[in-house]
């Protein structure tokens, strides 16, 4: 069955250092997502990208991150100066489709990348 | 705007009882909704989904849920629990094109 994955699983940064965070979506998906979740926190919706754009962010996803497609199939989120708060578990996501049918525009996750800002 | 209320922080149950988890959702059309699970440093496994259809909803590892519209409500139940259910559980609601899930469960499993 194919997956999302991402790389690295595990990443430990200084704090204003930047930081890439890449993901490689299922193939034949054209809506991508980033979500967090803080050390004993819910997961947070981050931005959802489709079609070389941002389609969607939360107030979380300020100036300090960017998304980015960079070729046709790694996804990639990008902090630029890291802080110590922006430690947590990334987790991307792909759909086939953003609507109906929602069969198709279930999300699939990958495992997280762990980012730790120290 | 969506949201999943999960009122149970923590919950323990013996190997072998019954469990059950609630969830309750607002949302303003059809709902999509999910149950997933994660192990301590793991991701997100999806357990089950209702889209529409039959309102109980079978998963993987025995897991099934009932989504019951008047009380917006989409708890999630497994008949015999298994030590190695033990995991933090979320509620997920689709919709907005996005996933919003709610603060999750932390099941414990005692022999």
């Amino acid at each position: 069955e194919p997956e999302v994955t991402q790389t690295p699983s595990h990443q430990v940064t200084q704090m204003g250092q930047e930081v890439i965070l890449r993901c490689v979506p299922i193939s034949n998906h054209l809506y991508f997502y980033w979500y967090r979740q803080i050390l004993g926190q819910k997961v947070e919706f981050l931005v959802s990208f489709y079609n070389n754009e941002i389609s969607e962010k939360s107030e979380i996803f300020d100036d300090q991150f960017s998304v980015e497609r960079p070729d046709g199939s790694n996804f990639t989120l990008k902090i630029r100066s890291t802080k110590l708060e922006d430690s947590a578990m990334y987790f991307c996501a792909s759909s086939e489709k953003r609507a109906a049918p929602p069969e198709r525009s279930e999300q699939y996750f990958g495992p997280g990348t762990r980012l730790t800002v120290t | 705007a969506q949201s999943v209320t999960q009122p149970d922080i923590h919950i323990t149950v013996s190997e072998g009882a019954s469990l059950e988890l609630r969830c309750n959702y607002s949302y303003g059309a059809t709902p999509y909704l999910f149950w997933y699970v994660q192990s301590p440093g793991q991701g997100l496994q999806l357990l089950l989904k209702y889209f529409s259809g039959d309102t109980l909803v079978q998963g993987i590892k025995g897991f099934e849920a009932e989504f019951k519209r008047s009380q917006s409500s989409f708890n999630l139940r497994k008949p015999s629990v298994h030590w190695s259910d033990a995991a933090e559980y979320f509620c997920a609601i689709w919709g907005y094109q996005k996933v919003t899930f709610g603060t999750g469960t932390k099941l414990q499993v005692i022999p």
